[in-house]
């Protein structure tokens, strides 16, 4: 069965620092969508992406958050300066239409943020 | 924003048993899901409720939406060990697939 693939499966970083979570969506899905999950609390929706642009986003998706689509593959996340608080798994996910509710996730990357 | 209350917070049961999780919320949905998560895992999705009063399966599961649209449960029948993990019901609004409302969730444990 395809799947969505995430890297690395952790990171860790320093506080300030930037990072980039790496996403590759299942390859004919058209709606891209990043969640994060601070430890021991619920998937929260940070935003979703079709046709190259943001279609939404929640009041967590400041602007140290970004998005992009740098290519036919991949789907990245990126926080550029870092906070204690950005530490949490961050999932990735795509479907192929809207508004089909089959999401698929991918395993998430752990990021801890020090 | 929008609040669930997913109810209980954990379970400890033993295997064969039938297990029962609600999610409750102050405001409608027009759509309720149902997710497990394994640990390491994304959560995978299990049941989608697109309607009022609808009662689905899936195998050992079933999950209904509550006819104030601000509810739904989710049964499991017969628990096998398998069924162990973090189960999370998600509420949607608007026509966003992706832009749901999670509750806390319910960590199952079942034991042989």
């Amino acid at each position: 069965e395809p799947e969505v693939t995430q890297t690395p499966s952790h990171q860790v970083t320093q506080m300030g620092q930037e990072v980039i979570l790496r996403c590759v969506p299942i390859s004919n899905h058209l709606y891209f969508y990043w969640y994060r999950q601070i430890l021991g609390q619920k998937v929260e929706f940070l935003v979703s992406f079709y046709n190259n642009e943001i279609s939404e986003k929640s009041e967590i998706f400041d602007d140290q958050f970004s998005v992009e689509r740098p290519d036919g593959s991949n789907f990245t996340l990126k926080i550029r300066s870092t906070k204690l608080e950005d530490s949490a798994m961050y999932f990735c996910a795509s479907s192929d239409s809207q508004p089909n509710e089959k999401l698929f996730f991918g395993s998430g990357t752990q990021l801890s943020v020090l | 924003g929008q609040q669930l209350n997913q109810s209980p917070q954990s379970m400890f049961i033993q295997e064969g048993e039938d297990v029962s999780m609600n999610c409750t919320s102050s405001s409608i949905f027009n759509t309720w899901l149902w997710y497990k998560q394994d640990p390491g895992e994304g959560p995978v999705l299990l049941i989608a409720l697109y309607k009022a009063g609808e009662l689905t399966s899936n195998g050992r599961l079933t999950a209904q939406f509550g006819i104030t649209r601000k509810d739904s449960f989710l049964n499991i029948s017969a628990s096998i060990p398998s069924d162990v993990g973090i189960y999370f019901c998600a509420g949607r609004l608007g026509t966003n697939a992706g832009k749901s409302t999670f509750g806390d969730g319910t960590t199952l444990t079942v034991k042989p």
